[in-house]
């Protein structure tokens, strides 16, 4: 079955690189998401990735995927106070239709 | 842009209430669903429809039915409201996906107290 991991805090400076990481156990995923949730709101697509892509950049963010290793990891460069929020990695299988299983999601806070 | 929207922000109910929460979509999106969000959990798949009429059990469906009867609206049914169904409800749609990267797209919530 499906199960997908985050860490769920991260505390970073202001200006800095976050890290956050995801692990998923099935091997058949698709595409890999990274969603973003702000206070009060819902959850916002951020990127993503294809299962038979290494990485992806857009902008600030770099997504990296490890197959072998079942590993996802999502990068912000210059960390700003604005990016603090909840970070979801979510993965689609194949045959699923378009279910996504989400992980627990990582609370990123930015100090100044 | 797609829009898709949660009639209440907030709602408070009370034990045994029957509840509706609604949700529309404006992009014509056949698939819908339905999520719970709790702290630590993240995200759990309570229902989710591929077309008007049509819906499928998430992981989570105890206590909760869905109707859909316009492509456009998907509503989630509490049949009698617990206290343990006080949390985030989250609405998605997506198009088909057809192999290709058709990204579920959210309302905006409505955090539900059961009293």
């Amino acid at each position: 079955g499906e199960d997908v991991e985050q860490s769920l805090f991260l505390s970073v400076r202001e200006g800095d690189s976050s890290v956050i990481n995801c692990t998923y156990t099935d091997s058949s995923s698709t595409y890999l998401y990274w969603y973003k949730q702000e206070p009060g709101a819902g959850l916002q697509l951020l990127t993503y990735i294809f299962s038979n892509m290494d990485m992806k950049q857009d902008q600030r963010l770099t997504v990296l995927l490890n197959k072998k290793d079942k590993h996802l990891s999502l990068r912000i460069a210059d960390t700003q106070t604005g990016d603090s929020a909840i970070y979801f990695c979510a993965e689609r299988i194949t045959g699923g239709g378009n279910k996504l299983t989400f992980g627990t999601g990582t609370q990123l806070k930015v100090e100044l | 842009d797609v829009k898709v929207t949660q009639s209440s922000r907030y709602l408070v109910k009370r034990t045994g209430e029957k509840v509706f929460l609604e949700c529309v979509q404006d992009m014509d999106h056949e698939n819908m669903f339905w999520y719970r969000q709790d702290p630590g959990l993240g995200l759990r798949l309570i229902y989710f429809s591929y077309d008007v009429k049509m819906k499928e059990k998430g992981d989570i469906p105890e206590g909760y039915s869905v109707s859909r009867e316009k492509k456009e609206r998907f509503s989630l049914i509490l049949e009698s409201a617990s206290t343990n169904q006080t949390s985030m409800y989250l609405c998605a749609s997506s198009s088909p996906t057809g192999g290709s990267n058709q990204p579920q797209h959210f309302g905006d919530g409505t955090r539900l107290s059961i009293l």
